[in-house]
Order: C-alpha cells, then structure tokens, then sequence
C-alpha cells in the first residue's frame, strides 16, 4: 500500500486556463475528500464522495469547481476559468468507513495562478 | 456552526525541552478530535485521536493530547522535543456528531526548535 498519491503535485497556469487533479486513494478506502488549503491557514473542506456518490459540497466549492469520482476509485477535481484566487495547495484523503473514520492525506498539489 | 481554535501561532522551543500546544473547541456534541502534522511540501500526517473513552491518548513519535470536556480542549504534548519535531500542527474535529465526515481543523501552530 503507498498511500494516497496525487498528480500533478505543481501546477502553474495563467488566469482563465482550466486545470484538472488527481488523487488516487488508498486502494481499499471507500472515502475520498479534498480539502484547499492556502498560505497560514488550516485545511478547509470542499467535498467528498462514498464510492461514486457525491455526498456534501461546501459553499466554497463555487459554480467553477467540480469533482468526479466515476467508479468510486481515483478522482478529479477541475477547476474552470482559474483565478488568482484559486492558488492554493490542495489537498486529497482518503478513509474507510469500517470502524473509526480516519482520513489519510495525500501529498496535495500546490496550484499558482498568475 | 462549529469551529476550531489554536491560540498560538507560533511557538518557539529547545531542543529537550517540554511542549504544549493548545486547541479548543466550540460543539455541542461529543466532538471527535485530531491532532495532525504537517512539514514543509508534505502533507499531513495524523499524530493521534480522540473518539471516546480513556481522555488521555497517545500518538506517534511521542506526542500525547488530553481530551478535557469542561474547558472544550484537546492540547497537544510532550515531554521532549526533538529537532525533528519542527513542522506545523493542526488540531481537527470531525463534523456533525459522528465518527466520519469532513474535517474542521484550526489555524495551525508553526512549531520552531533551538538546538
């Protein structure tokens, strides 16, 4: 098992561009989450998905955000017309919903917009 | 809405000596409680949690936090510091009343360590 990984882990755009994450979870975890995170700040929750179902999105996660975890494995985040304010460090985990639910953090992939 | 608060931004220490970082809480439920670390370019690893029981728990690498219902705490410890202990330290309780679900973490505590 090698944790959950996530690609790209730098990703530098200019404004306007689209960009798309990956996050591969730990193989057995039916539990995915992403998490943004930027400079001085703690985490912040964006969504998750139970298998292939979306479960919650936060208010943060605006109309140019979506995630996608099509057969409940690895998953996507894309964000569309990207700004400056989206640079940030973003953040996958993963859990399994067998006793305790502890999330296991991917490396995250650090965007910068300019 | 519930939220996380560490007081401290940042603490500076020497090596050997004792650490207290300080976290607490506003939920009306049993929360459930996570300290995790986090070095430069990584990601976070978790340290330790609190679901229930004994309030005192342990964790890797030495560290050990105390769950105090009556002052809505959950502080981290140890006893000495290691230069390797150098990172930043979040405090995170899950949402909601119950054991699963997104994380609520705190503002972090940038951890310094003298030689």
């Amino acid at each position: 098992d090698t944790g959950v990984s996530q690609n790209p882990r730098h990703k530098i755009t200019k404004r306007g561009q689209n960009v798309t994450f990956r996050c591969d979870p730990i193989s057995e975890h039916n539990r995915l989450y992403w998490y943004r995170q930027t400079l001085g700040q703690g985490p912040e929750f964006l969504t998750y998905f139970q298998n292939e179902a979306q479960l919650e999105k936060s208010r943060l996660l605006s109309d140019r955000f979506s995630a996608e975890r099509p057969k409940g494995s690895f998953s996507t985040l894309e964000i569309q017309r990207t700004e400056q304010g989206d640079s940030a460090m973003y953040l996958c985990a993963s859990s399994w919903t067998e006793g305790t639910d502890t999330q296991y953090f991917g490396p995250g992939t650090r965007l910068t917009v300019l | 809405a519930q939220s996380v608060t560490q007081p401290d931004i940042h603490i500076t220490v020497s090596e050997g000596a004792s650490l207290e970082l300080r976290c607490n809480y506003s939920y009306g439920a049993t929360p459930y409680l996570f300290w995790y670390v986090q070095s430069p370019g990584q990601g976070l690893q978790l340290l330790l949690k609190y679901f229930s029981g004994d309030t005192l728990v342990q964790g890797i690498k030495g560290f050990e936090a105390e769950f105090k219902r009556s002052q809505s705490s959950f502080n981290l410890r140890k006893p000495s510091v290691h230069w390797s202990d150098a990172a930043e330290y979040f405090c995170a309780v899950i949402n909601g009343g119950t054991s699963y679900g997104k994380l609520t973490f705190g503002q972090g505590t940038i951890l310094t360590v003298h030689p």
